[in-house]
């Protein structure tokens, strides 16, 4: 699996977008870009995935660079309930059978007011 | 429609005992995971099951076993608890049949687990 490199930690004021980088350089071109997030104390929570376009769904926005060496989850209106910790991983779709995501320290984001 | 639903909640051990976690989903997934987390660390993967009768080791297996009793549940053991297995333990699922849906994993809420 491509290596995921992540800030350690960000600040973002209420209401502001927050836009969380994750880079992939060494991505191979049939690893999809997926992102989950855990709130202190809870199990994680998936958020949005994508291959190279850009997707957006009620959560988030994901924005993948042409060359897919790096993305952006992108919240569009940063509320104090999105603090959390965020994992970008990359793995390759399935043919079948299980599959092994490993997730990595990930970025905190603090939303403050 | 529950998810994925871990129990114990909690739970105390004295070093040596034994224990077993208990994870079942109601979704219909083939796959079931269990990791454990520690503090300040991400999420490192225990064992796995592709699907119903099989399972295999993950990235820090040793001192644990699993059971996948069926679809729906898979239980996660410790044999002789030590203290370096406190720790809160996740598990999760996902549909496990390919496709880039497939590494859409549904967790539970976790177990927190002390071992004395």
């Amino acid at each position: 699996d491509a290596k995921t490199t992540q800030p350690t930690s960000m600040d973002c004021a209420e209401g502001r977008a927050a836009n969380l980088p994750c880079n992939h350089s060494t991505i191979s071109g049939n690893e999809y870009v997926y992102w989950y997030r855990q709130i202190h104390s809870q199990g994680p929570q998936y958020i949005i995935h994508g291959l190279k376009n850009n997707e957006t769904n009620e959560m988030a926005s994901l924005i993948i660079t042409e060359d897919r060496k790096s993305s952006t989850l992108i919240l569009p209106h940063a509320t104090l309930r999105d603090t959390a910790v965020y994992y970008c991983i990359v793995r390759a779709r399935l043919t079948g059978g299980g599959n092994k995501l490993t997730f990595g320290t990930g970025t905190q984001l603090k939303v403050e007011l | 429609n529950a998810g994925v639903t871990q129990t114990p909640k909690f739970q105390v051990l004295k070093t040596g005992q034994s224990m077993t976690l208990q994870c079942a989903q109601d979704m219909n997934h083939n796959s079931m995971y269990w990791y454990r987390q520690d503090p300040g660390m991400g999420l490192r993967l225990i064992y796995y099951s592709a699907s119903e009768g099989t399972t295999d080791k993950g990235e820090v297996p040793n001192g644990y076993n699993v059971s996948r009793l069926n679809k729906r549940e898979f239980s996660l053991r410790l044999e002789s608890a030590a203290p370096s297995q406190t720790s809160v333990y996740f598990c999760a699922s996902t549909t496990g049949t390919g496709g880039s849906g497939a590494n859409v994993l549904t967790f539970g809420a976790g177990s927190r687990l002390t071992v004395l």
